[in-house]
């Protein structure tokens, strides 16, 4: 729940803003990428994904960008809601195992 | 409805009473695995499994056990636990490694 929240790095935007949420990779080898939404109590969400053969991906109110060249992936949600409150984390099919590997995450705040 | 369903959703032990959290899924996903999520450190992979009889140790699986006997479900067992397997335990299920992985709600267990 709510100590998930706890050492993380924060993002407080207004509502109705648009929030930007970034995320440094790891391993150069990785192909695929997904967002994670958290909210507290729950487990965590799928929000989008992308694939390396590509560099911007959208989807309902979320767009997420890759830049390969320095390891870079953000989370771009429109128009921001009371909603949208959560942790965001993202992960990377970098594993030994070829696994997922999930970031710390960014808890996002938004202010009504 | 395809979910992953973990339980119990909260648990309080004592240090050395065994104890099991169960894990099952309904979306024929060969591949489970377990996470602990402890604040400033992200999900960290206990085991997986990629099939039934398959399991193998993912990055902190001390103090851990699993067992994969049917394709749905994926307990996690900790023989005799201690203060510092306190967390906020995740299962998760996809078709592969590297996929979309879905999360269960989590267990958060208290070890006193």
């Amino acid at each position: 729940g709510e100590s998930v929240g706890l050492h993380l790095p924060t993002l407080s935007v207004q509502e109705g803003d648009n929030s930007i949420i970034n995320c440094a990779y790891s391993n150069s080898a990785s192909d695929y990428f997904i967002w994670y939404k958290q909210e507290s109590g729950k487990g965590p969400q799928f929000i989008i994904d992308i694939r390396s053969n590509m560099d911007k991906r959208q989807g309902q109110r979320v767009t997420v960008l890759l830049n390969k060249t320095v390891k870079h992936l953000s989370l771009q949600i429109a128009a921001t809601q009371p909603g949208d409150s959560a942790v965001y984390f993202c992960a990377e099919n970098g594993g030994s195992q070829g696994n997922l590997i999930f970031g710390k995450g960014t808890k996002l705040s938004v202010k009504p | 409805e395809a979910q992953v369903t973990q339980n119990p959703r909260y648990l309080i032990t004592v240090t050395g009473k065994k104890l099991t959290v169960t894990c099952s899924q309904n979306m024929n996903h060969e591949y489970m695995s377990w996470y602990r999520q402890d604040p400033g450190l992200g999900l960290r992979q206990i085991y997986y499994s990629m099939n039934v009889e398959v399991t193998d140790k993912g990055d902190v699986p001390e103090g851990y056990k699993v067992s994969r006997k049917e394709k749905r479900n994926f307990p996690l067992i900790l023989e005799s636990p201690s203060p510092n397997q306190t967390s906020l335990y995740f299962c998760a299920s996809s078709w592969e490694a590297n996929t979309e992985a879905f999360f269960g709600q989590g267990t958060r267990l208290t070890v006193v």
